[in-house]
């Protein structure tokens, strides 16, 4: 079965500082794995996605994710934090099963202070 | 086509009524998902249909739950005798063919059982 855990309920971070949001997998196939966001009510935008092609995936908005086999692990990174960056983050992973549906994470709330 | 449109966007109903809700999904897109999504948490897998066949439930989703997609167009999604546990965000997405490719949510629909 798989299950994805964001290790961090809420981060908080300032303008202009790097932001790190965790995430490890757990997947009995090759996963594919997401990384969407929400701003308050607003949809689930995609930033970016991972499907066993390079390691280092780069999205939108400055983001980018590693996915670390070894460490079961697709971070979520940025190098300088916007106050729009504020808002809700999931991890999201799902195998390359057909139809087979996305399992969410709980989510991690990014605070961006000035 | 600007996306993935879900009808109405709030919906306030008191207990034991019937709700309907409406998906109408990218056009090219042959996959459509349904998910419900409660305060602070990451969205859960109800069903999913590929074209008007429906090939995966939820144990999510109880006999007071039905979805359709009777031309393998737009959805709905309709929840009998509803009950204060009901209340969520019911969150419509499609793909295309190929996960690799992601899914496009709608904004969802708010349901408020009084």
């Amino acid at each position: 079965a798989q299950s994805v855990t964001q290790l961090d309920s809420h981060v908080s971070v300032s303008e202009g500082t790097p932001v790190l949001l965790r995430c490890n997998y757990s997947s009995s196939y090759s996963p594919s794995l997401f990384w969407y966001v929400q701003h308050p009510n607003k949809g689930l935008q995609l930033l970016l996605k991972y499907t066993s092609a390079a390691t280092l995936v780069k999205g939108i908005n400055g983001f980018e994710a590693e996915f670390k086999k070894s460490e079961t692990s697709f971070h979520l990174t940025k190098p300088s934090a916007h106050m729009s960056d504020a808002a809700e983050y999931f991890c999201v992973v799902s195998d390359h099963q057909a139809g087979t549906a996305l399992i969410f994470g709980k989510g991690t709330t990014l605070s961006v202070s000035s | 086509d600007t996306g993935v449109s879900q009808d109405p966007r709030h919906k306030i109903t008191k207990r034991g009524q019937n709700v309907t809700f409406r998906c109408d999904p990218i056009s090219e897109h042959n996959r459509l998902y349904w998910y419900r999504q409660t305060l602070g948490q990451g969205p859960e897998f109800l069903t999913y249909f590929q074209n008007e066949a429906q090939l995966e439930k939820s144990r999510l989703l109880s006999d007071r739950f039905s979805a359709e997609r009777p031309k393998g167009s737009f959805s709905t999604l309709e929840i009998q005798r509803t009950e204060q546990g009901d209340s969520a965000m019911y969150l419509c997405a499609s793909s295309p063919k190929g996960l690799g490719d992601g899914y496009t949510f709608g904004s969802g629909t708010r349901l408020t059982v009084v």
